[in-house]
């Protein structure tokens, strides 16, 4: 059974970075697109971007410019990192296996509270 | 304001049947690219619930389905249990903004 666990820190001043970890456990997962979604009260959930084990990224455009997701293979990890978070940037972050064959994601970590305030 | 269109609440009786709709538009659900489904229980993390429009992953029970038609699909849920109280999500691909995309959310009140 796939399982992720996600870690980072959870409270951000203004301009700083988000930098969050997610370890995938279980079953053969080679062929998964790692993701990161997030959500917030007001605008729901909002997918930020993928990457796959080949290393080839894609990442939402609104956030594309301070977006950058990675891969560590050897440990079964994958990170995100967001550069000069505001307040806007407040929610719940997820780690997320989508599927390798259709656009839907089907393992979810346990999620992560993100405050950006001053 | 969320690029797929769910209503805000819906609310039944357990035991009845209630439907939850999902609109989009060409660039996406109306573009053929398939919606799926989620749950999220109150504090926890969304669960896939439907994949691929009409399927099930293992453990679901049957009294869900999806259908779609057109720019929008479908959530149904039969036979209402206290325990299908939560919020559900559609989620399709965006041609047009070249990734996921989700609706706003209904959350489901069993009366």
């Amino acid at each position: 059974q796939v399982q992720l666990h996600q870690w980072g820190a959870g409270l951000l001043k203004p301009s700083e970075t988000l930098s969050l970890t997610c370890a995938v456990y279980g079953g053969s997962i080679g062929g998964y697109y790692w993701s990161w979604i997030r959500q917030t009260p007001g605008k729901g959930l909002e997918w930020i971007g993928e990457i796959n084990l080949g290393k080839n990224t894609n990442y939402n455009a609104s956030l594309k410019s301070r977006v950058t997701i990675s891969v560590d293979t050897s440990k079964n990890h994958f990170s995100l990192r967001l550069g000069s978070v505001t307040a806007a940037d407040t929610a719940v972050y997820y780690c997320v296996l989508r599927s390798p064959t259709g656009y839907y994601f089907a393992y979810w970590g346990q999620g992560t509270l993100v405050t950006v305030s001053s | 304001q969320s690029v797929l269109t769910q209503p805000p609440s819906v609310s039944e009786a357990p035991g009845q049947r209630v439907t939850i709709s999902c609109t989009g538009s060409s660039s996406n659900v109306g573009a053929g690219y398939d919606v799926h489904w989620y749950q999220q229980l109150p504090g926890t993390a969304p669960k896939l619930l439907i994949y691929g429009n009409n399927n099930r992953p293992s453990g679901v029970p049957d009294r869900f389905s999806g259908s779609k038609s057109g720019t929008s699909a479908s959530l149904a849920i039969t036979g209402l249990q206290a325990e299908d109280e939560a919020d559900y999500y559609c989620q399709s691909y965006d041609t047009s903004l070249s990734g996921s995309v989700f609706g706003g959310g209904t959350k489901l009140t069993v009366l």
